[in-house]
């Protein structure tokens, strides 16, 4: 069935470098990927989206990138502060279903 | 103004009861969603609605019965809960028929603790 793998589980920077959290989808009718951000006692949030027609998405300190060939997708995030802190999960959705990574706990250290 | 809306925040229950979850949303969308996350963070689709219809029901016990009076609500009722049901549901609504294109907005979770 369809499925979505995302790395690493648990990611731990300093406050001010970069974070790349990466997933792989294996439905190719897929063509819409976004990634959540959810806090401590709170639901996931959309913080971006890709859409299969774009390679690259920019918004302030984060990005996606989506390589539709080997069917792989990131978020990068730069600058990272300890607010960026948080679980974050990758989704991929096409037709009726999204299916989401299995989330990347993000540590940033002050 | 909360977007998505679920009651009760945390619910701790014994074994065997029967307990409801509820959820609003004033966002005007048309599909509504209940997912369960696990003590390892995973989210597990459970059910979709798409105006009061039901659009995805994956494999889960018919213990649960989801519930949608009208395309603003949608109820989720667990009947003789096991201590397996103990994780966080979440519910959400996108715009789109089945969420697979758009966005799906959460709502804060419900934790239900089973003693």
């Amino acid at each position: 069935g369809e499925n979505v793998e995302q790395h690493p589980s648990t990611l731990s920077v300093q406050e001010g470098d970069s974070a790349v959290i990466k997933c792989t989808y294996s439905d190719s009718a897929s063509n819409y990927f976004p990634w959540y951000k959810q806090e401590l006692g709170k639901g996931p949030q959309l913080i971006i989206d890709i859409r299969s027609n774009v390679g690259e998405k920019k918004d302030q300190r984060i990005a996606v990138t989506l390589n539709k060939t080997a069917k792989h997708f990131s978020l990068h995030i730069t600058e990272t502060q300890p607010e960026d802190s948080a679980v974050y999960f990758c989704a991929a959705g096409g037709g009726f279903k999204t299916i989401f990574g299995a989330g990347t706990r993000l540590f940033v250290k002050a | 103004d909360t977007a998505v809306s679920q009651t009760p925040k945390y619910l701790v229950t014994q074994m065997g009861n029967d307990k409801s979850i509820k959820c609003e949303q004033n966002l005007g969308h048309d599909t509504m969603y209940w997912y369960k996350q696990d003590s390892k963070k995973f989210l597990k689709i459970m059910f979709s609605y798409n105006n009061k219809e039901l659009i995805i029901n994956e494999t889960v016990p018919n213990r649960f019965s989801p519930k949608s009076p009208d395309k603003a609500h949608l109820n989720l009722h667990i009947n003789s809960l096991e201590l397996g049901d103990s994780a966080v549901y979440f519910c959400a609504s996108s715009q789109d028929k089945g969420g697979g294109n758009q966005p799906q907005h959460f709502g804060d979770g419900t934790r239900l603790s089973i003693l």
